[in-house]
């Protein structure tokens, strides 16, 4: 079975321009969750998505969004790129959201570059 | 951002060498995951621990989810050059609708050294 797939996997950007990550989960998983992680905040969860609704949200501001498609593909967005918004961006997915043993399986991440 | 505490920062043992490392939060949790990075790679999925004072085992690893839920320990045993990496717990509470989000420590690095 493959794993969770995050395209692409390094991108560099200018401040002010905006960027689209994808990530496909792991076949059947219909939950799909973001992470940011920097050297200086470690790990940040971004937001979750099950079944095209977004569920939770993190603590970042509002140029991020994402979606989640019919086939729980996701999507992610930053509009107007700054220097801080460099990071490892990582997708999860699960079954489903919270049980016990829905446990979250990782992507290899999208290492985003601003300059 | 939130992180949970987690402790040694850094570890440099020998080849065959016992390993421990703890994570603490000031929020009770339901559910303590363990995760280990590799260089350019998204974490990996160690242990999972749903109960308070479980104890689960991982081949050469176990961790312990604590009693009061507001910690949890992870050890590796007889230590091996591909233990090398960063480990990270995360704590996750579901409460009321559920939800996949993870508070993620602050990480260790595992250095091994044949």
């Amino acid at each position: 079975k493959a794993g969770v797939t995050q395209t692409p996997r390094y991108l560099i950007k200018t401040r002010g321009q905006q960027v689209t990550l994808s990530c496909s989960p792991i076949s059947g998983h219909r939950s799909v969750s973001w992470y940011q992680q920097t050297p200086g905040q470690g790990l940040q969860f971004l937001f979750e998505y099950f079944s095209e609704t977004q569920r939770n949200k993190g603590n970042f501001p509002g140029r991020f969004s994402g979606r989640q498609f019919s086939n729980s593909r996701s999507e992610m967005n930053v509009s107007t790129l700054e220097l801080g918004d460099s990071a490892l961006y990582l997708c999860a997915s699960s079954l489903a959201p919270g049980a016990p043993g829905y446990e979250q399986y990782f992507g290899p991440g999208t290492r985003l570059t601003v300059t | 951002g939130q992180q949970l505490n987690q402790s040694p920062q850094s570890m440099f043992i020998q080849e065959g060498e016992d390993v421990s490392m703890n994570c603490t939060s000031s929020s009770i949790f339901n559910t303590w995951l363990w995760y280990k990075q590799d260089p350019g790679e998204g974490p990996v999925l160690l242990i999972a621990l749903y109960k308070a004072g479980e104890l689960t085992s991982n081949g050469r690893l176990t961790a312990q989810f604590g009693i009061t839920r507001k910690d949890s320990f992870l050890n590796i045993s007889a230590s091996i050059p591909s233990d090398v990496g960063i480990y990270f717990c995360a704590g996750q509470l579901r409460r009321g609708g559920a939800t996949n989000k993870l508070i993620f420590g602050t990480g260790t690095l595992l250095a091994v050294q044949p």
